[in-house]
């Protein structure tokens, strides 16, 4: 039971570049996030997803899209990145009907 | 208006001293839930405790207990006997009930540094 884990765990992009951050989880959830962490402050939700096929906007949605297309799987997507998006992606899930999330070890993304 | 507040930067603590955290928040959902979450320097989010709006009695998980003030709108954390290893920032967040997708709400966090 690996709980949720994070795709790449740091990666480095040229402005303009595009990529996919990946979460997974095997514990069944139907609920996961995407937030973001910029430095000294808290976590702000850019997207989640209440089920497989489902997804809605957080907090701060722009310059990012997201995929449910699986249970277990939420991809982040980043078409054209920008430095304003050098940021610790954490992703989480949280079973229907239990309060926790819980937290993927992040993704370390620096955009130059 | 912020609705997690933490006013509380960043402390020092001594190992085996209790530390208290201070978290407020706004909401005029009447269902809600707190939480407490520690990032230590490794970056993990470890969830720690949580407090229902209309639970009775405050949390505690082991040496974590959550000092709930409802009608200060306050939600503390205490860590009793201090460790080396509870040195990180920690996180206070909220869930409202009319929040879509039950999604969590941070304050900027506490950094918690425990000497020996």
């Amino acid at each position: 039971n690996a709980g949720v884990t994070q795709t790449p765990k740091f990666r480095v992009l040229k402005t303009g570049q595009s990529m996919t951050l990946l979460c997974a989880q095997d514990m069944n959830h139907e609920y996961m996030y995407w937030y973001r962490q910029d430095p000294g402050m808290g976590l702000r939700l850019i997207h989640y997803s209440v089920g497989e096929g489902t997804t809605a906007k957080g907090e701060v949605p722009d310059g990012y899209n997201v995929s449910r297309l699986k249970k277990q799987n939420f991809l982040l997507g980043l078409e054209s990145a920008a430095p304003s998006q050098t940021s610790v992606y954490f992703c989480a899930s949280r079973r229907t009907g239990q309060e926790t999330q819980y937290f993927g070890p992040g993704t370390r993304l620096l955009v130059l | 208006a912020q609705k997690i507040t933490q006013t509380q930067p960043g402390m020092f603590v001594q190992e085996k001293e209790a530390v208290t955290l201070d978290c407020t928040y706004d909401t005029s959902d009447p269902s809600y839930g707190l939480f407490w979450y520690k990032q230590p320097s490794s970056g993990e989010m470890i969830f720690l405790i949580y407090q229902g709006s209309y639970d009775q009695q405050n949390a505690t998980e082991g040496r974590y207990s959550l000092n709930f003030q409802k009608a200060r709108k306050s939600a503390n954390l205490v860590i009793s006997a201090s460790q080396l290893g509870d040195s990180a920032m920690y996180f206070c967040a909220m869930r409202e009930l009319s929040s879509a997708g039950n999604k969590l709400t941070f304050g900027g966090g506490t950094r918690v540094l425990v000497k020996p």
